[in-house]
């Protein structure tokens, strides 16, 4: 029972590379997210999904950009890395359904740019 | 905006002590209201949840009760273990639930020694 598998673990980048975080999930949710966790700031949602084909905007969005092909599979794309974008990223994803809340969550990515 | 504001850590108490982690909000409408924990090296998982006013979400020897008057959802635990050292978000649903995003708070680390 794999739940949100997410990949790399660890990553460190040079300033201006480019690269991908996978998400994937086995639980056929509609919903999915990508959050970033910086110290003593919480969770700030970046990008979500809805399902397949639909994508929007979260808090803190520039820098970044997502797709959804399909309902498993959301990956978060980083263009142009920059020391700010220094931070641990959680993909979570929800069954559909108002006011559930309960997002299950992936181990999450801790990314270094240098 | 809706927003999340959860007490400062770290708290450390002794095994066995009384817990109350504090959590305000503010927020238009009739959110729902999350308690979150993070275990070391892990993504987060759903604690406990209240739905709306009075209610109280319950889960592991922890609760929270929803207090629409004060806009509290304080978090408490009668007597805990080493086992709960961990990470504590306070979170409330946004965008009226039907996408199930959650605005978290700051988190609150508890230390529990033996």
């Amino acid at each position: 029972n794999a739940g949100v598998t997410q990949t790399p673990k660890f990553r460190i980048l040079k300033i201006g590379q480019s690269m991908t975080l996978q998400c994937t999930q086995d639980m056929n949710h509609n919903y999915m997210y990508w959050y970033r966790q910086d110290p003593g700031m919480g969770l700030k949602l970046i990008y979500y999904s809805v399902g397949a084909g639909i994508t929007d905007k979260g808090e803190v969005p520039n820098g970044y950009n997502v797709s959804r092909s399909t309902t498993e599979d959301f990956p978060l794309r980083l263009e142009l890395a920059a020391p700010s974008q220094t931070s641990v990223y959680f993909c979570a994803s929800s069954p559909p359904g108002e006011g559930t809340g309960e997002l299950f969550f992936g181990e999450g990515s801790r990314l270094t740019v240098l | 905006g809706n927003s999340v504001t959860q007490m400062e850590g770290p708290v450390t108490l002794s095994e066995e002590a009384f817990l109350t982690i504090n959590c305000t909000y503010t927020a238009t409408g009739y959110p729902s209201l999350f308690w979150y924990v993070q275990y070391p090296g892990e993504g987060l998982q759903l604690l406990l949840k209240a739905t709306k006013a009075d209610d109280k979400g319950s889960n592991k020897g922890f609760e929270a009760t929803y207090r629409k008057e004060t806009t509290s959802f304080h978090l408490e635990k009668g007597s805990v273990q080493v086992s709960d050292s961990a990470v504590y978000f306070c979170a409330l649903s946004d965008g009226g639930g039907a996408t199930n995003k959650l605005i978290f708070g700051t988190g609150t680390l508890l230390a529990v020694q033996p």
